[in-house]
C-alpha cells in the first residue's frame, strides 16, 4: 500500500528565511510519480513539480527546489528567501504506476511573518 | 477561463438532509475526482470517474453517490448516511491518457456544515 507522511504540521518562519518541508513516502512499486502541490487559502490546489521515480535529479525553480532520495524515500521541497505570499498548505503525492489515483500526505501548513 | 467551477462554495445542511455539490469542467478532460479535505488529515478520495456514464469507488465512498452523464459534469451527492459530512470538498480532473504522469486540475471546492 501507498503512504505519504508529512511530519511537519506547521512551520512557521520569518520572510526571507530559508524553509524546507518534509516528504517521506512508502511504495511497493519501482515506478511510481511524486508531485507537490500548494494550497492557498483561495483552497484551490496548485500543481508545484511532478518527478518521476527514474528520475532522482534535483530541480530548481526560481526560489523553489526539490531533493529527491529514493535511498531514503524521500521527495523533500525547500522554498529559499521565503516570503509572505509563500503562506500556505502544502502537500505532497504519491501516485503508483497502475493505480488512478492520487494518495496525499496530510499536508504542512507554512506561515511566513513579515 | 478554462477550469474547474464549483458550486456552491459554501453550504449549510441539517442533519438527514442529502445535498448535491456540483462540479463542471471546460478543459475536455476525461477523468474527474472527487476529494474531502480534513483538518490534518490531507486529501481522501471519495470517487472517481474515467469515462461518461462509468465511475469507481475511492477509499471513502460510503455516504456519498455520483453521476457522470456529461463529460463536463460530475456531481457528488453528500447522502444522510454519510456520518460526518462537514468538510471541505474538492473536484479535480485531468486529461486522458495521463493517468498516472498528470497532475490533477483542482476547484476551488466547497465547504459543507452540518448544523
Amino acid at each position: 500500500a501507498q503512504k505519504v507522511t508529512q511530519a511537519q504540521t506547521e512551520i512557521s518562519v520569518v520572510e526571507k528565511e530559508d524553509v524546507t518541508l518534509d516528504c517521506v513516502y512508502e511504495t511497493r512499486d519501482t515506478t511510481y510519480y511524486l508531485f507537490w502541490y500548494k494550497q492557498p487559502p483561495s483552497g484551490e490546489l496548485v500543481f508545484l513539480i511532478r518527478r518521476n521515480s527514474f528520475d532522482e535529479q534535483n530541480e530548481i525553480s526560481g526560489r523553489y527546489s526539490w531533493n529527491f532520495q529514493k535511498s531514503t524515500s524521500s521527495f523533500n521541497f525547500t522554498i529559499t528567501a521565503s516570503q509572505v505570499v509563500d503562506s500556505a498548505v502544502y502537500f505532497c503525492a504519491l501516485s503508483e504506476w497502475d493505480g488512478n489515483k492520487l494518495v496525499f500526505g496530510a499536508g504542512t501548513i507554512l506561515r511566513v511573518k513579515s | 477561463d478554462g477550469g474547474i467551477t464549483q458550486s456552491p462554495k459554501y453550504l449549510f445542511r441539517k442533519e438527514g438532509q442529502n445535498v448535491t455539490l456540483s462540479c463542471e469542467q471546460n478543459l475536455n478532460h476525461d477523468a474527474m475526482y472527487w476529494y474531502r479535505q480534513d483538518p490534518g488529515q490531507g486529501l481522501r478520495l471519495i470517487y472517481y470517474s474515467q469515462i461518461v456514464n462509468d465511475f469507481q469507488k475511492g477509499d471513502i465512498a460510503e455516504g456519498y453517490s455520483v453521476s457522470r452523464e456529461k463529460k463536463e459534469s460530475f456531481p457528488l451527492t453528500v447522502t444522510s448516511a454519510q456520518k460526518n459530512p462537514t468538510a471541505f470538498y474538492l473536484c479535480a480532473s485531468r486529461p486522458a491518457g495521463t493517468a498516472n504522469t498528470g497532475e490533477l486540475f483542482f476547484g476551488e471546492g466547497s465547504r459543507l456544515t452540518v448544523l
